[in-house]
């Protein structure tokens, strides 16, 4: 899988847009782009996935640029409950493969 | 809501005992992972499973080992605990044949051992 790179914390405040970009310079012909929520003592949740331009669902949206070397997923106007991490994984699921989930991004949302 | 479940939730238990922590899913999913992580640190994959019979290593060496003898279960198994073994474990899957690779996960397992 191709190494990433997130900050690894990011603050923010109620109402805002929060974007998190990750740095894949590394990424393969095949590799999709796949974003997780985790909040403390559950298991990381799906977000998004896309493999170019933009992808937005009723949780975020995901800008992947046309040389795929960086992503970067928008949350609109957060709130409290979006306080976790969120991991930015990288990598062509379809094959039989290993998912490594790399160290993330500690979003914490303030009132 | 994913059909994965992972029992028991919480696990407190003397130094040298084995034990097994239970995963199944109902999604008929191929591929199922067993990750390891401690309170704000990173998931650590320590176990992964392409299908039945299968069983492969993850990247963090564990002491622990696995089985896949039916589809839908994967056990994780402690032959003698260990406090070091103290732990949250994460069980999950994935149907590697769709494109997204979606992992779907369990509550987990979280293992104190005294």
């Amino acid at each position: 899988l191709a190494k990433t790179t997130q900050p690894i914390s990011m603050d923010s405040y109620e109402g805002q847009e929060v974007n998190i970009t990750c740095s894949h310079n590394n990424i393969a012909t095949n590799d999709y782009i796949t974003w997780y929520q985790q909040f403390p003592s559950q298991g990381p949740r799906f977000i998004i996935q896309g493999y170019k331009t933009k992808v937005t669902n009723e949780v975020a949206s995901l800008f992947i640029p046309a040389d795929r070397k960086s992503s970067t997923l928008s949350l609109p106007r957060v709130s409290l409950s979006d306080t976790a991490v969120y991991y930015c994984l990288v990598g062509a699921y379809s094959s039989a493969s290993k998912i490594i989930f790399g160290s993330g991004t500690r979003l914490s949302i303030r009132p | 809501e994913a059909d994965i479940y992972q029992t028991p939730r919480y696990l407190v238990i003397g130094t040298g005992k084995k034990i097994t922590l239970e995963c199944s899913q109902t999604m008929g999913h191929d591929k199922m992972y067993w990750y390891q992580q401690d309170p704000g640190m990173e998931l650590h994959l320590i176990h992964y499973s392409y299908g039945v019979n299968s069983t492969e290593k993850g990247d963090l060496s564990s002491e622990s080992t696995v089985s896949r003898i039916r589809t839908e279960h994967f056990p994780l198994t402690l032959e003698s605990a260990r406090p070091s073994h103290t732990s949250q474990y994460l069980c999950a899957s994935s149907d590697w044949q769709r494109s997204t690779g979606e992992l779907f996960f369990g509550e987990g397992s979280r293992l104190t051992v005294l």
